[in-house]
């Protein structure tokens, strides 16, 4: 196993509310990455980290901000989170060596917005 | 930009029957290639990747995939498949000199029947 953990696992929540989802890696990889994932859109990158606080935008980075304090933990926030954000949310790391170019992934981390 | 296409999103197959689950992909420069492999409520697992060298690679459980640059095409295939193979896989790629996120396709439900 990569050694990643989300938290929280399952969360529900109400629209308008501030939602953190949080990221831990044991590897001390400089990549992480956030991706969600939906019925027939596949996993969408929405921010990725390539450093302590180097942070860039993915493809749907509307209505949600990351942070990366520490190179274990990034953290994703949903400032005022809507029913379009309910997703299963993904969080990953960037293979180094002769893994160069794979990603490994967490267990997931399933919210819905009511 | 780079992309990913799964034309199907339903295969069905009779277990001991070869399978085949088509991608195909559109990125600026050399390709990296990859399949991942996800079952109900868990992660994505690697599977294989093509990144340069010889065009049929070899990956876990027995899979393999066939890199076509003619036809921008990146085919997983099994020679006999199991009923224990069934889960949803993705086909993913990135630029050989991006930062590194890869693009997923919306992937397909892969279903091996008794």
């Amino acid at each position: 196993d990569a050694g990643i953990t989300q938290s929280p696992r399952h969360k529900v929540t109400e629209t308008g509310t501030p939602v953190t989802l949080r990221c831990h890696q044991t590897e001390n990889h400089r990549y992480m990455y956030w991706y969600r994932q939906d019925p027939g859109h596949g996993l969408r990158l929405i921010h990725y980290s390539y450093g302590v606080k180097d942070t860039d935008k993915g493809e749907v980075s509307d209505g949600y901000s990351v942070s990366r304090s520490k190179t274990e933990d990034f953290l994703l926030t949903l400032e005022s989170a809507t029913s379009s954000q309910t997703s299963v949310y993904f969080c990953a790391i960037s293979g180094t060596g002769e893994n160069t170019g794979e990603l490994f992934f967490g267990e997931g981390s399933r919210l819905t917005v009511l | 930009a780079q992309s990913v296409a799964q034309p199907e999103d339903q295969v069905n197959v009779a277990e001991g029957n070869p399978l085949t689950v088509k991608c195909t992909y559109s990125v600026s420069g050399n390709p990296y290639l990859f399949w991942y492999v996800q079952y109900p409520n868990r992660g994505l697992q690697f599977l294989l990747k093509y990144i340069t060298g010889d065009n049929l690679v070899k990956g876990s459980y027995g899979f393999e995939a066939e890199f076509n640059k003619s036809q921008t095409s990146f085919h997983l295939k099994k020679p006999s498949a199991l009923v224990s193979d069934s889960a949803l896989y993705f086909c993913a790629v990135r630029d050989g000199g991006s930062a590194r996120q890869l693009t997923f396709g919306s992937g397909t439900q892969l279903t091996v029947l008794p």
